[in-house]
């Protein structure tokens, strides 16, 4: 079954660190790829989205993600991350002709002053 | 604005009391979709809609149902609710596939 992958349940950066969260997802055709960021107490919101096209998608917040598919991997990144950051994380995936969207289970980025 | 609404925010109940919990969109999206949320396993889908009438199962259905009457609302209802349905829920709705989501606030549900 198709899934997506988050291996890092938790990280720590220090402000104005770079950042990478990885995500892998399984075998099949090139799924449409999105990252969301859940702040405490709050819903998910879209950070970005990929389907075809460049392989470098930039997001809102200052986020971007590359698309890799010889590593079947989409990892989200960010050049400096700032203390309002600090949020959980989550890699989704939906195939093409099915209406099912899959999560990933998180990663939670602890931002330190 | 443009949103997903959801009520209640907060809920506490007892087995088997029956409840529904309501989502609204006001973008004129054809998707909507419900999800749960539990520690360590992420999001996982309950029920989704393509459009009018059109509803098919997600990935953990049981004990749970839903309707779409109209393309606003989307209503999960829970018949005879059970502990293992404490969760935080979430609604989501899309323009069309592809598309991201846009999530509501979610609805803190205790079953007791």
């Amino acid at each position: 079954a198709q899934s997506v992958t988050q291996p890092d349940i938790h990280i720590t950066v220090s402000e104005g660190a770079s950042l990478e969260l990885r995500c892998n997802y399984s075998y099949g055709a090139t799924p449409y790829l999105f990252w969301y960021v859940q702040s405490p107490g709050q819903g998910l919101q879209l950070l970005l989205k990929y389907f075809s096209g460049d392989t470098l998608v930039q997001g809102i917040k200052g986020f971007e993600a590359e698309f890799k598919r010889s590593q079947s991997s989409f990892n989200l990144r960010k050049p400096s991350v700032h203390w309002s950051d600090a949020a959980e994380y989550f890699c989704a995936r939906k195939d093409l002709g099915t209406y099912k969207y899959i999560f990933g289970t998180g990663t939670r980025l602890k931002v330190l002053a | 604005e443009a949103q997903v609404t959801q009520n209640p925010r907060y809920l506490i109940t007892v087995t088997g009391k029956k409840l529904t919990v309501t989502c609204s969109q006001n973008m004129n999206h054809e998707y909507m979709s419900w999800y749960r949320q539990d520690p360590g396993l992420g999001l996982r889908q309950i029920y989704y809609s393509m459009n009018v009438e059109v509803t098919d199962k997600g990935d953990v259905p049981e004990g749970y149902k839903v309707s779409r009457k109209e393309k606003r609302n989307f209503p999960l209802i829970l018949e005879s609710p059970s502990p293992n349905q404490t969760s935080l829920y979430f609604c989501a709705s899309s323009p069309r596939q592809g598309y991201g989501y846009t999530f509501g606030s979610g609805t803190r549900l205790t079953v007791v």
